[in-house]
């Protein structure tokens, strides 16, 4: 149950795109379709963003974009904006009823 | 409106027990998967648990497998989490979190409660 690798931080300027990476293995990422990303303020609940790899929650703006390729998932944020930057954590489901979250980025808008 | 309130956190010594309670509201508690999930201070979040819709399915991180128990009183509409033997290690906030299936595997967590401070130390 090996931490998912995603980078400490990321960066872009308003309006402009951000592309975080989540790097698993054939045992999770790349072998379920079970990926989501979470957006977390710190002492706040998380909030679920991108859930099945693409998919995205009502009332998420679709700014929010999700894909997967081999055994890296990424989320994509267009058009960046002052209130997406915070903490985003990747989670995929590892198999025998178990999950792993990624090691998460903090997003910054310049 | 879907409610998810964690309690039962606190201050507690080395080696000794603690129980925590996550009371739900808002949607039908006994279709639905639900997790456990942590973060230490100054750390990232951490998978610790997660229990089917009817108790009868399981898993637990590595980290905590044999000290920590799931379980759920859906006739209360509530779920536990019975830590044992806990060490400085599980110093956390615990959040729980709903899954949007009766199963494990396929839950996704769309809601979360704000969490409730586990402090280990003598």
């Amino acid at each position: 149950q090996s931490a998912l690798t995603q980078p400490p931080s990321a960066s872009g300027s308003p309006g402009q795109s951000v592309t975080i990476s989540c790097t698993g293995t054939s045992s999770d990422v790349g072998n379920y379709n079970y990926v989501s990303w979470f957006q977390h303020h710190p002492g706040k609940a998380p909030k679920l963003i991108i859930y099945e790899v693409t998919k995205r929650p009502s009332g998420v703006p679709d700014r929010f974009s999700g894909s997967k390729s081999g055994n890296t998932a990424s989320l994509t944020v267009s058009g960046l904006q002052a209130e997406d930057e915070t903490d985003y954590y990747c989670l995929s489901y590892a198999g025998s009823n178990t999950y792993v979250f990624g090691t998460g980025t903090k997003v910054t808008v310049l | 409106e879907v409610q998810v309130v964690e309690s039962g956190g606190g201050l507690v010594q080395p080696g000794r027990s603690l129980r925590l309670s996550c009371a739900v509201a808002g949607f039908i508690f006994d279709e639905c998967a639900m997790h456990w999930v942590r973060q230490a201070p100054g750390k990232g979040l951490e998978w610790v648990s997660s229990i089917n819709y009817n108790g009868g399915s399981i898993g637990y991180a590595d980290s905590v497998k044999g000290r920590f128990s799931i379980s759920r009183d859906n006739a209360k509409n509530s779920l536990y989490l019975e830590m044992n033997s806990l060490t400085a290690e599980d110093t956390a906030f615990y959040y729980c979190a709903k899954g949007h299936t009766p199963s494990i595997w396929s839950s996704y967590f769309d809601y979360w409660g704000q969490g409730t401070l586990v402090t280990v130390s003598s």
